[in-house]
């Protein structure tokens, strides 16, 4: 079946840094996500590409569909603490309109203050 | 607006027990998903449901059921738990169908003995 692999799988950064973090696949995709999910809560939507090459931002988060649309990244600019959490990539799977999502494994981020 | 809901937060059951998690949704989405969520491994998806009424199989259903009698309500049932079943479980919903973004519930926390 569909797989996204996800990297790195956990990153421990310093206050201010910036940070990268890929999702790649052997199959493609026509909608990628990027979700985060602060601990003890469910995955929020940070951004969504609808369009190989498309890149969006959303605040200090920017993010780009892969040109192959087999893959996408993630990037955080200026990391601060409420960064912290686990980052996902999703890819929308199929064909018609069940909206089934297959997820990557996820990035934990820890920011040191 | 409550959004999605779930209930309980927290079970423990014995092998061999069986329990239903309820899904509520004030959102009037058609289509409902149930995920567990395992370190390392992502959201996986169990069942899914594209209106009242109707479900279907996801990437790993067995030894779970599901019933949408109601538009609001998504009930994942285990019949019979067995401690490969204690995980997060995560509820999400998505509007329309050229809408891609699903809204994820807190989850419910289920360990088997």
């Amino acid at each position: 079946g569909q797989q996204l692999n996800q990297s790195p799988q956990s990153m421990f950064i310093q206050e201010g840094e910036d940070v990268s973090m890929n999702c790649t696949s052997s199959s493609i995709f026509n909608t990628w996500l990027w979700y985060k999910q602060d601990p003890g809560e469910g995955p929020v939507l940070l951004i969504a590409l609808y369009k190989a090459g498309e890149l969006t931002s959303n605040g200090r988060l920017t993010a780009q569909f892969g040109i192959t649309r087999k893959d996408s990244f993630l990037n955080i600019s200026a990391s601060i603490p409420s960064d912290v959490g686990i980052y996902f990539c999703a890819g929308l799977s199929g064909s018609g309109n069940t909206g089934k999502l297959i997820f990557g494994q996820g990035t934990t981020l820890q920011v040191k203050p | 607006n409550a959004g999605v809901t779930q209930t309980p937060k927290f079970r423990v059951l014995k092998t061999g027990q069986s329990m239903t998690l309820l899904c509520a949704q004030d959102m009037n989405h058609e289509y409902m998903y149930w995920y567990r969520q395992d370190p390392g491994m992502g959201l996986r998806l169990i069942h899914y449901s594209v209106g009242e009424g109707t479900t279907a199989k996801g990437e790993v259903p067995d030894g779970y059921n599901v019933s949408r009698l109601k538009k609001q309500n998504f009930l994942l049932g285990l019949e019979s738990a067995a401690p490969s079943q204690t995980s997060v479980y995560f509820c999400a919903t998505k509007g329309q169908p050229s809408y891609n973004e699903q809204f994820f519930g807190p989850g419910t926390r289920l360990t088997v003995l």
